[in-house]
């Protein structure tokens, strides 16, 4: 089955600790994203990336951090200078950046809580 | 820059009703993409209906329609027939072809549908 998969699906984390979540593809998608959702909120989008070895910021990096190796694999970075970390973080993946009717597909998300 | 605006926070609706959903946006950019997706309370994103700009006619995928007004800027969700799974969080998105990488989404409007 092709899909994407996060993991873990409940992160619970100290503050000052840096945690990595993961999100792994296998629909061979070029295109790769980092979002935030607040509760009773939209998503806002953290990183993208657009093609393996390369990543540009959205709009609210500030205390994350990213790395595309992989084109399957964009691990996402949450560093102790996110002052509020405490959010459910959604992965996406995308066919190609170049046409617009391409949908992004999303993974189940990571519940992340700072204790 | 792109803004999408959903003003209605929470929406009731009878089971087998009809139901519409608003959605306004905002862009410099002569050729852009609409999407709706559907957020249950599990929290995966679920992709729903796609619009693009140039689309000369709405958008319909089975029970779900796009009321498309150019003019306007508005690109309102339309569920015929509401059964008690369509209750969930909808998000209106949006991506523009001056940064195809990048997609904006509005607060979302939460839907329950009645018995």
């Amino acid at each position: 089955d092709g899909g994407i998969t996060q993991s873990p699906k409940y992160l619970f984390r100290k503050e000052g600790q840096n945690v990595t979540l993961s999100c792994e593809q296998n629909l061979n998608h070029d295109a790769m994203y980092w979002y935030r959702q607040d509760p009773g909120q939209g998503l806002r989008l953290i990183y993208y990336s657009q093609i393996v070895n390369d990543f540009q910021k959205g709009d609210i990096a500030e205390g994350y951090s990213v790395s595309r190796e992989k084109k399957e694999s964009f691990p996402l970075t949450v560093t102790s200078a996110q002052k509020n970390p405490t959010a459910f973080y959604l992965c996406a993946s995308r066919d190609s950046s170049l046409f617009l009717s391409d949908t992004q597909y999303f993974g189940p998300g990571t519940r992340l809580t700072v204790l | 820059a792109q803004k999408i605006t959903q003003t209605q926070p929470g929406m009731f609706v009878q089971e087998k009703e009809a139901v519409t959903l608003d959605c306004t946006y905002d862009t410099s950019d002569q050729s852009y993409g609409l999407f709706w997706y559907k957020q249950p309370s599990s929290g995966e994103m679920i992709f729903l209906i796609y619009q693009g700009s140039y689309d000369e006619q709405n958008a319909t995928e089975g029970r779900y329609s796009l009321n498309f007004q150019k003019a306007r800027k508005s690109a309102n969700l339309v569920i015929s027939a509401s059964q008690l799974g369509d209750s969930a969080m909808y998000f209106c998105a949006m991506r523009g072809n001056t940064n195809a990488g990048k997609s904006t989404f509005g607060d979302g409007t939460t839907l329950t549908v009645k018995p």
